[in-house]
């Protein structure tokens, strides 16, 4: 069991530039879910996507913001422009199906200075 | 919409001592309920859920029942050890009509001393 992975682990980058995680989930579980965490809070869902289709985005995802799962397999998350807001930590969960437990992996810590 | 409160740390307590973290939400229909638990450095782990109204849901001594009549699903251990110092987290989650995304409270954390 090699668990939900993410990479990169940290990332700081500049405002303005354009930034891109990965989130390899537990192998032929079919829903993955990215979250964003900032400091002190809980994480805050932003998208969830079954197998390769994105079910739903949360109003926090702007724009700016893009997700995908081209095979059902891997997701990406993109930030473009980003902004000193955007610094937190980005969740990726994964479920075998959305009855189950959602396994959260170590997440990426995004600064931007 | 879904919102889950819990109360503000840190909580700090010593070795032996009785935990309690109160946890209530706001949700439609019938939510399922979790406490989530992160350790320094580490990732979110599930530490217990409960699914229906009066479900206790247990796990390395902690505990916590589901009231729906409170709205509240409050977290309680009997004796705290060193090694539970971490951030707990109240969650809930719709299947119907929510996707079953998870909502979060704000968390809290709790130091445990000798």
């Amino acid at each position: 069991d090699t668990g939900v992975s993410q990479n990169p682990r940290h990332k700081i980058t500049k405002r303005g530039q354009n930034v891109t995680f990965r989130c390899d989930p537990i192998s032929e579980h079919n829903r993955l879910y990215w979250y964003r965490q900032t400091l002190g809070q809980g994480p805050e869902f932003l998208t969830y996507f079954q197998n390769e289709a994105q079910l739903e985005k949360s109003r926090l995802l702007s724009d700016r913001f893009s997700a995908e799962r081209p095979k059902g397999s891997f997701s990406t998350l993109e930030i473009q422009r980003t902004e000193q807001g955007d610094s937190a930590m980005y969740l990726c969960a994964s479920s075998l199906d959305p009855r189950y437990e959602q396994y959260f992996g170590p997440g990426t810590r995004l600064t931007v200075t | 919409g879904d919102s889950v409160t819990q109360m503000e740390g840190p909580v700090t307590l010593s070795e032996e001592a009785f935990l309690t973290i109160n946890c209530t939400y706001t949700a439609t229909g019938y939510p399922s309920l979790f406490w989530y638990v992160q350790y320094p450095g580490e990732g979110l782990q599930l530490l217990l859920k409960a699914t229906k109204a009066d479900d206790k849901g247990s796990n390395k001594g902690f505990e916590a029942t589901y009231r729906k009549e409170t709205t509240s699903f409050h977290l309680e251990k009997g004796s705290v050890q060193v090694s539970d110092s971490a951030v707990y987290f109240c969650a809930l989650s719709r299947l119907t009509g929510g996707g079953n995304k998870l909502t979060f409270g704000t968390g809290t954390q709790l130091k445990v001393e000798l």
